[in-house]
């Protein structure tokens, strides 16, 4: 059975810092894996998505990477603005379904920048 | 683009009443997906839709609970009878016929059953 395993479950920086997020999870045969960002009282926004032969996806100041084999993933924020504070949540889809998305997401890392 | 639309934002009810929450995925999207989220225990995916039908409801908790789809711009997911355990935050997603797409979310309907 997939799990997926985000720590840690909360983190504070200051403003401008780089940072990452991680994400584990314990069954490699995956499809994709994605990585959202959800604000309070809302739903979540879809950030990165990376398939199973990538190594990783970037937008803007997010760089999101995959390594299958170890069963790890990272979000990596650079120049963390008070903007980003929201919980990050990484999901599997996992590959034995031969149809679209059985998906298994993390708990999330709520994360909080400081201005 | 409107988004996904989910309605009603908040439901407050007693035990026992029937209660019926309603989405709009986003026009085009040919797969609908419906989650539960809770503090204890995070985002679940209860079932999905591929162009209306029902391809896995496995995370559909009890009989209690039940989805429709019944056109292509509208789903349903009832609980009767609604019980304080099910009480949370209730999820619709949409997303493209591909399987490599994202999901898009909509704001959820916070459940509270007294």
């Amino acid at each position: 059975k997939q799990e997926v395993t985000q720590i840690p479950a909360a983190l504070s920086v200051p403003e401008g810092e780089n940072l990452v997020l991680n994400c584990s999870f314990t069954d490699s045969a995956i499809y994709n894996l994605q990585w959202f960002r959800q604000d309070p009282g809302k739903g979540l926004t879809s950030l990165l998505l990376i398939q199973s032969s990538q190594r990783e996806q970037t937008s803007g100041r997010l760089n999101a990477s995959l390594d299958k084999s170890s069963g790890r993933s990272t979000l990596y924020i650079a120049a963390s603005q008070p903007g980003d504070s929201a919980t990050y949540l990484c999901a599997v889809r996992c590959s034995e379904y031969s149809s679209a998305s059985k998906i298994i997401f993390g708990s999330g890392t709520r994360l909080s920048i400081r201005p | 683009d409107a988004g996904v639309i989910q309605s009603p934002r908040h439901e407050v009810t007693e035990m026992g009443q029937e209660v019926t929450l309603r989405c709009k995925p986003i026009s085009g999207h040919d797969y609908l997906f419906w989650y539960r989220q809770t503090m204890m225990r995070g985002l679940e995916l209860l079932i999905y839709f591929n162009n209306n039908v029902p391809i896995d409801d496995s995370g559909m908790p009890e009989d209690r609970f039940s989805a429709k789809m019944p056109n292509a711009s509208f789903s349903t997911l009832k609980i009767q009878p609604s019980e304080p355990r099910d009480s949370a935050v209730y999820f619709c997603a949409s997303s493209l016929e591909h399987d490599n797409q994202p999901q898009h979310f909509g704001d959820g309907t916070r459940l509270s059953i007294l």
